[in-house]
């Protein structure tokens, strides 16, 4: 299958600062790049589509302006946590592929966000 | 109500057992099934589509109802490795493509 990397694995951060987190497809282009948050015993939550070359589709109850993505190559999406707090802290998860004609999503190893 | 519901267990089984998980689902529109299996502090990871007309995958089989929105998940010979948290994942294909995840079922399966 495709592979997708994020970076970093883990990150340990104090209130207020910023994170940013990459993902990245290492052997094909994802036009389309999906962030997930999961928190401990809980699914996987959508966050937001990212779109190559256009403004990402956020779900509802989740602040754009706090998780700012940005997807400016076809192999590269960010996911920034603004003004981070102990709340924010969960495993984030970006994934590609499963648009049409490739239905399967492929998942980065995840990121884990420790916010003191 | 969820959009994607799942017995959170956990499944306590010896090796060799077989053993089952069901799933359901809210929106008739979902169009795509999956399951994938995520262990602890890991991404999940596809381990199989479900189709219509079942399907099978070694020691795994996969059965869709669409008249319920009901899925399942059997395992056969259970081995130790099989212990994980199963995500039962259905997608509406329509323009996000998004994936709506169950909140899994945990499976351990014991010597």
């Amino acid at each position: 299958g495709a592979v997708v990397s994020q970076h970093p694995s883990w990150v340990i951060c104090k209130s207020g600062t910023s994170v940013k987190i990459e993902c990245r497809s290492l052997d094909f282009q994802a036009t389309t790049m999906f962030w997930y948050r999961q928190f401990p015993k809980q699914s996987l939550m959508l966050m937001a589509t990212s779109n190559e070359g256009s403004k990402a589709t956020y779900e509802q109850g989740v602040e754009k302006d706090k998780f700012l993505i940005n997807h400016a190559s076809l192999t590269l999406s960010t996911l920034t946590v603004t003004s981070a707090h102990p709340e924010d802290s969960s495993f984030y998860i970006c994934s590609a592929g499963g648009t049409s004609g490739f239905n399967e999503q492929f998942f980065g190893p995840g990121t884990r966000l420790t916010v003191l | 109500r969820k959009e994607v519901e799942q017995d959170p267990g956990p499944f306590n089984v010896p090796e060799g057992a077989t053993v089952a998980f069901n799933c359901t689902y809210s929106n008739s529109a979902s169009q795509s099934f999956f399951w994938y299996r995520q262990d602890c502090r890991k991404e999940p990871k596809l381990l199989m589509s479900v189709y219509s007309s079942g399907n099978e995958d070694g020691r795994f089989t996969a059965q869709l109802n669409r008249a319920s929105q009901y899925i399942s998940l059997l395992i056969r010979d259970s081995k130790l490795s099989d212990s994980a948290t199963y995500l039962c994942v259905v997608n509406l294909m329509d323009s996000s493509y998004k994936l709506i995840f169950g909140s899994g079922t945990r499976l351990l399966v014991r010597p």
